[in-house]
């Protein structure tokens, strides 16, 4: 079963929008955390944020923020005011404490592209 | 910058070639990472060593082969590859090992072509 589901394939906005990508995780855990990461077309994937299933509370950073919400199993993340420098593709992951060594499993990726 | 670096940006090998991809970090970190990302695709785990020692192979083609020769140097050796195995491979650190919510901080890849 897919554990990060990001059903958002490709969302394209004019400038100064906002925009939310969406992440749908399943796990039987209770303790796991998750990330979001961007991507550019420079390949490097850049670590946005981490939150551990113990810490609902929601985050702002400057003009990105995430909504966690456990009862829907969601971490959406949004961007406000977008910058043509935020075309990216952004990954939703997440990561087990059961499995001990279990490394991110990511989500399959919103390609978001940014329109001047 | 990436605090982790990897050398060569750009790869193109034949099917007969050995090469070999590099990853270096200085932060510290005792966990290392190789992920396979194909295009449009997000990233698949392929080793993960911990303290130097490998801990996960995710059922990797023995064509790729992993060393870690010292806690900040990571390499995966090519042999007899296929066109198939074309791909970003990125190289990554955690300063915890895998699974107790340490993020990953990733190299810019390394992009291999295989002729």
């Amino acid at each position: 079963a897919q554990k990060v589901t990001q059903a958002q394939t490709e969302i394209s906005v004019v400038e100064k929008e906002d925009v939310t990508l969406d992440c749908v995780y399943e796990t039987r855990d209770t303790t796991y955390y998750l990330f979001w990461y961007k991507q550019p077309p420079s390949g490097e994937l850049v670590f946005l944020i981490r939150r551990n299933s113990f810490d609902e509370q929601n985050e702002i950073s400057g003009r990105y923020s995430w909504n966690f919400q456990k009862s829907t199993s969601s971490f959406n993340f949004t961007i406000t005011a977008s910058q043509v420098v935020d075309s990216a593709v952004y990954f939703c992951a997440l990561s087990e404490s059961h499995r001990g060594n279990t490394p991110l499993v990511f989500g399959k990726g919103t390609r978001l592209s940014v329109i001047a | 910058d990436t605090e982790v670096t990897q050398t060569p940006k750009h790869l193109v090998m034949g099917m007969t070639n050995k090469k070999s991809l590099k990853c270096e970090q200085h932060m510290g970190h005792r966990a290392m990472y190789w992920y396979k990302q194909k295009a449009k695709k997000p990233p698949e785990l392929m080793f993960v060593y911990s303290y130097e020692k490998l801990s996960i192979n995710e059922s990797v083609p023995s064509r790729f082969s992993p060393e870690c020769p010292n806690s900040s140097l990571l390499n995966l050796h090519l042999h007899a590859l296929q066109p198939e195995d074309s791909a970003l491979y990125l190289c990554a650190s955690s300063q915890e090992v895998a699974g107790r919510g340490g993020e990953l901080f990733f190299g810019e890849g390394s992009r291999l072509t295989v002729l």
